[in-house]
């Protein structure tokens, strides 16, 4: 079973500029959540979609941040405009629908570095 | 969420036992406590999660007392490819996760 994939691996763009990022989950899974490590911080929550709607977005630092998730599948992740401090790296994760008890692991992708200059 | 308090590093050599403690004086009721592990340049993985006294996976043993206020994750007989960053999480369901700082596990030859 293929894992969550994240594209591109690596970003550099300019201040001003827009980069889209996207997310492939887990066939299956509805819960797809979007974090960030910015460089010598904690990886921080951003949001978190159930199939295509957006449950909680409470991590969303700005309006310049827009997450899209089509048709429950895919997501992507747009910065525009990208500022310095949008710099570091974005991680997807999904998960099962939840159903009681124990909560479902998260399975994370590989990450997408992220680099405004 | 119940936020978490764990070391912020530790030290260890191949074939020894490593035990990380993580506190969560706030955990409610109803809460898992989870570990996931990173290494670096890839995304945090899944190690073991449990609600109360002892859970043991291929990988790693979880230890929580009775009152659930912490836990221990044990690693038995570490190799140099354990060395990691190591999270300690509580939640439920579907909670978004808040990691904390973790600790690094470092371990030497």
């Amino acid at each position: 079973e293929a894992g969550v994939t994240q594209f591109p691996s690596h970003s550099v763009i300019e201040k001003g500029q827009t980069v889209t990022l996207r997310c492939d989950p887990i066939s299956g899974h509805d819960n797809l959540y979007w974090y960030r490590r910015v460089m010598g911080k904690e990886i921080k929550f951003l949001l978190h979609f159930v199939k295509e709607s957006k449950q909680d977005e409470s991590g969303m630092p700005n309006n310049r941040f827009l997450a899209e998730r089509t048709g429950g599948t895919y997501s992507t992740l747009k910065v525009q405009p990208a500022e310095l401090e949008d710099s570091g790296v974005y991680f997807c994760a999904s998960s099962l629908t939840y159903g009681g008890g124990a909560p479902y692991e998260q399975y994370f992708g590989p990450g997408t570095r992220l680099t405004v200059t | 969420l119940a936020k978490t308090t764990q070391p912020i590093s530790m030290d260890s050599y191949e074939g020894q036992e490593v035990n990380i403690t993580c506190s969560h004086n706030n955990i409610a009721t109803n809460d898992y406590i989870t570990w996931y592990q990173q290494f670096p340049s890839q995304g945090p993985r899944f190690i073991i999660q449990g609600y109360k006294t002892k859970v043991t996976n291929e990988v790693a043993s979880l230890f929580i007392p009775a009152d659930r206020k912490s836990s221990t994750l044990s690693l038995p007989r570490v190799s140099l490819s354990d060395t990691a960053v190591y999270y300690c999480l509580v939640g439920l369901g579907t909670d978004k996760l808040i990691f904390g700082t973790g600790t690094r596990l470092q371990v030497f030859p």
